[in-house]
């Protein structure tokens, strides 16, 4: 099956760590995706990547980090400059044909703070 | 600038009931448009979109027109049930030629047997 893939589900991060968020698609999208959702509130781009090799920061990227060395991996790093990590995190990746782009997100993984 | 705006939730109706979710968006050129719904604990599911003005997106019983001389894309539903209760997001993309989303804040629905 074609998707989008997000791990670890749940994921845990004491102070001062770095803790690293899996995004895998085998949709062969190029453009990939990161967003943060905090509770009641909409998405903000933290990241976004649209060839491999190549990134942009997003609305929010200040204690964030990525890579794009393959098509099919985006991780993201949550590192200890993020002060306030705690929240939901979304993958996306897209497709773009005739001019336009809809965007596929994964299953998520939620970042809690010990 | 450009920016989406929906309906204050939560929404509550009873099963069966008829469903507006107001949306409407402010964007220079010819955004394309969409509706994403979000159940507990889990990521967006794409639910229907429109391309172009006129357009009518459709999926699962649930519709919206892109009405440009109105900026608005209202998701409907005839007839709701327990299952459709989540947060429902509007979204466009497309505008001054970059391909980033903008998406309003949700609209929580729940749906009462």
């Amino acid at each position: 099956d074609g998707g989008i893939t997000q791990s670890p589900k749940y994921l845990f991060r004491k102070e001062g760590q770095n803790v690293t968020l899996s995004c895998e698609q085998n949709l062969n999208h190029d453009a990939m995706y990161w967003y943060r959702q905090d509770p009641g509130q909409g998405l903000r781009l933290i990241y976004y990547s649209q060839i491999v090799n190549d990134f942009q920061k997003g609305d929010i990227a200040e204690g964030y980090s990525v890579s794009r060395e393959k098509k099919e991996s985006f991780p993201l790093t949550v590192t200890s400059a993020q002060k306030n990590p705690t929240a939901f995190y979304l993958c996306a990746s897209s497709i773009r044909w005739q001019g336009q782009e809809t965007q596929y997100f994964g299953p998520g993984t939620r970042l809690l703070v010990l | 600038g450009n920016s989406v705006t929906q309906m204050e939730g939560p929404v509550t109706l009873s099963e069966e009931a008829f469903l507006t979710i107001n949306c409407t968006y402010t964007a220079t050129g010819y955004p394309s448009l969409f509706w994403y719904v979000q159940y507990p604990g889990e990521g967006l599911q794409l639910l229907l979109k429109a391309t172009k003005a006129d357009d009518k997106g459709s999926n699962k019983g649930f519709e919206a027109t892109y009405r440009k001389e109105t900026t608005s894309f209202h998701l409907e539903k005839g007839s709701v049930q327990v299952s459709d209760s989540a947060v429902y997001f509007c979204a466009l993309s497309g505008v001054k030629g970059t391909y980033k989303y903008i998406f309003g804040t949700g609209t929580r629905l729940k749906v009462l047997a």
